[in-house]
């Protein structure tokens, strides 16, 4: 079975830009989870989707932004770039099961889009 | 709310040495634990994680990891370092209600260096 991909690995953008990254999770698979990994915070939560929908969200401003898609995959977006937004940017996978405790669920991670804002 | 340290941002060991990463939570009810270890230009690979069965809990690669509620801990072992073991772990965790769904808290990491 395939592991989750994200696309692109590496971007530079320049500040005030915008961006989006791709997620595509393991097959079968209906929860996305972002994370961002930077050298001083480490790794933060951005959030999660399940079926479309947002289901949780960490404490990042209004600049980060994402989406599910009926296949699952999922994009997120950071507007109007800024230097501290340079990062890893993860996502990871897991069936996300309504009932049964989601939460004990593995996540699979993938190799993250290292993102370099100039 | 939940939360977790690891103590300890490097560690060193020789090769064959017992391998000690130590991790403490906080949560107000039994939480979920996980180890995860990340090889440099990677993602993050699951070694092991505790959802209330075992305490003792076996992982892949020779790891092992022990639930200790009375010390909040949850620390990764392994008896014997091997070079391929060198990497960043890290312990994370999450709490049973809605609003963790999908939520991964994670420690600050511990670089582990395995010398020959």
């Amino acid at each position: 079975k395939a592991g989750v991909t994200q696309t692109p690995r590496y971007l530079i953008k320049t500040r005030g830009q915008q961006v989006t990254l791709s997620c595509s999770p393991i097959s079968g698979h209906r929860s996305v989870s972002w994370y961002q990994q930077t050298p001083g915070q480490g790794l933060q939560f951005l959030f999660e989707y399940f079926s479309e929908t947002q289901r949780n969200k960490g404490n990042f401003p209004g600049r980060f932004s994402g989406r599910q898609f009926s296949n699952s995959r999922s994009e997120m977006n950071v507007s109007t770039l800024e230097l501290g937004d340079s990062a890893l940017y993860l996502c990871a996978s897991s069936l996300g099961a309504v009932s049964g405790g989601p939460n004990q669920e593995t996540q699979y991670f993938g190799p993250g889009t290292r993102l370099l804002v100039l | 709310a939940q939360s977790v340290t690891q103590l300890g941002s490097h560690v060193s060991v020789s090769e064959g040495a017992l391998v000690l990463l130590r991790c403490n939570y906080s949560s107000s009810v039994p939480p979920y634990l996980f180890w995860y270890v990340q090889y440099p230009n990677q993602g993050l690979q699951l070694l092991l994680k505790y959802t209330s069965a075992a305490t003792l809990v076996k992982g892949i690669n020779g790891f092992e990891a022990e639930f200790k509620k009375s010390e909040t801990s949850f620390h990764l072992t392994k008896p014997s370092a091997h070079m391929s073991d060198a990497a960043e772990y890290f312990c994370a965790v999450t709490g049973r209600g809605s609003g963790n769904t999908g939520k991964l808290i994670f420690g600050q990491g511990t670089t582990l260096q395995v010398k020959p």
